[in-house]
């Protein structure tokens, strides 16, 4: 079982819609997540961090972490064509150093 | 915000030639870079940890003296790609923290592409 399962679409929405992008992980371990945002030929950039179960918005996006269920997401409103890009979920532990684990990234496509 | 530059961003090489790739932080020192490597379509895999002044920890399955890593200040950290071979052609990313700070944000480069003919 991989640490950390992400689907890696392609997802194709039209512009305006409300994206939601997901992650489970394996091991209750881990801590720290984050989400990155990676254009084609580009270094992925950081999105959203965030250590705690709930919700935490930054403008269009919104993170969500549910530790129960080992599960995150990313909410994504008023999609625009600029953001398609491939999404990739990180994990890391708290302690024994500061592996990050990366999922397979979601590829995002919003239609005009 | 905190900046990470790679260059080159993109070189060919010709196969058993060496290629070195610099990493810089350019407005944070970075304790510690990571370096990671990138198949069309597939997500980043993490070839090795690099800490400034110490040696490099490779992961699993990588060479370590294929892909030798410097880290020798607190902005810059080089991977050279010794005797290369179309096979290592890739796109290959750096990444950034300050462990100091105790935050888990890593701040990637732009990637540097490889082709190796």
């Amino acid at each position: 079982q991989k640490e950390v399962e992400q689907d890696p679409g392609p997802l194709s929405v039209p512009e305006g819609a409300i994206v939601s992008l997901n992650c489970t992980y394996s091991n209750s371990a881990f801590q720290y997540f984050m989400w990155y945002r990676q254009y084609s030929r580009k270094g992925p950039e950081l999105l959203m961090y965030t250590y705690s179960s709930g919700n935490k918005e930054d403008g269009r996006f919104t993170a969500q972490v549910d530790k129960s269920s080992k599960y995150i997401s990313l909410f994504i409103r008023d999609s625009q064509p600029s953001d398609s890009a491939t999404y990739l979920c990180a994990i890391e532990r708290g302690t024994g150093g500061f592996k990050t684990i990366f999922g397979a990234g979601t590829r995002l496509f919003v239609k005009a | 915000g905190a900046v990470v530059s790679q260059h080159p961003s993109w070189v060919i090489c010709k196969s058993g030639t060496s290629v070195k790739i610099e990493c810089r932080s350019l407005d944070f020192q970075a304790t510690t870079m990571f370096w990671y490597r990138q198949f069309p379509k597939q997500s980043l895999m993490l070839m090795a940890t690099s800490n400034e002044g110490s040696k490099a920890t490779y992961e699993q399955g990588v060479e370590k003296d294929k892909f030798l890593i410097n880290h020798a200040s607190l902005t810059l950290s080089t991977l050279t790609v010794t005797s290369a071979h179309p096979e290592d052609s890739s796109f290959y990313i750096c990444s950034a923290r300050d462990q100091r700070t105790g935050k888990s944000e890593q701040y990637f480069g732009p990637g540097t592409r490889l082709t190796v003919t």
